[in-house]
């Protein structure tokens, strides 16, 4: 069972355009993550979200936690190539162990 | 970066024959993780180790299981490897588990079952 559901699965934009990912589930979660993965390596933790409601941001990337902890969402302002790459929520429940979303592939075009 | 390392990279087998994989880390940190990764499904914990020769299941455990008798090395075993276990497998480490803990993955290894 998928506990995490990642929108869209799939994203191909041209540079400068902006864009949102988002990671949901009806499970409430501790704290959830994201991650980006690029071809031929391990995922790289980009942000932790703890708080309902939480904002962080990250250069032109912000994250955001929703206010009942089941879901997040990930919006990048224009979009670089450098951003190409699988971008993987994940939450943590009481269990202390991640669960992993689906994954959103990005590809951003010059 | 992390110090951890994968072995082997890549590997091809038969049906039915038994496949190690290796973690090794520099780091000394106490938590480690197997996870396979699989088109549509993100990555899915097979087994962690939270210290030496402490070792639990995750949600896809069937068909694997893990020994850890050093803290800086971590095996995964197909004892009888099947063409569902066709993946990219990965390997992290964290030195705590719980909120606000950060895992470092390892570059993986592409398994190829014939």
């Amino acid at each position: 069972t998928q506990l995490l559901e990642q929108s869209p699965q799939f994203l191909s934009i041209q540079e400068g355009e902006n864009l949102t990912v988002y990671c949901n589930s009806s499970s409430v979660f501790s704290s959830l993550q994201w991650y980006r993965q690029e071809p031929g390596e391990g995922p790289v933790l980009l942000v932790t979200v703890v708080t309902g409601g939480e904002v962080k941001k990250l250069k032109r990337l912000t994250f955001q936690f929703g206010d009942a902890r089941k879901d997040s969402s990930l919006h990048i302002t224009a979009a670089q190539p450098g951003d190409t790459g699988l971008y993987l929520c994940a939450g943590m429940k009481n269990t202390d162990k991640l669960i992993f979303g689906t994954g959103t592939r990005l590809q951003v075009f010059p | 970066d992390a110090g951890i390392t994968q072995s082997p990279r890549h590997k091809v087998t038969e049906t039915g024959t038994p496949v190690t994989l290796r973690c090794h880390q520099t780091e000394n940190h106490r938590y480690m993780y197997w996870y396979r990764q699989d088109p549509g499904h993100g990555l899915r914990l097979i087994h962690y180790s939270y210290g030496v020769k402490d070792t639990d299941k995750g949600e896809v455990s069937d068909g694997y299981s893990v020994s850890r008798s050093k803290t800086e090395d971590f095996l995964l075993t197909l004892e009888s490897a099947t063409s569902s276990q066709t993946s990219v497998y990965f390997c992290a480490i964290a030195s705590f588990s719980g909120i606000g803990d950060t895992q470092y993955f390892g570059p993986g290894t592409r398994l190829t079952v014939l």
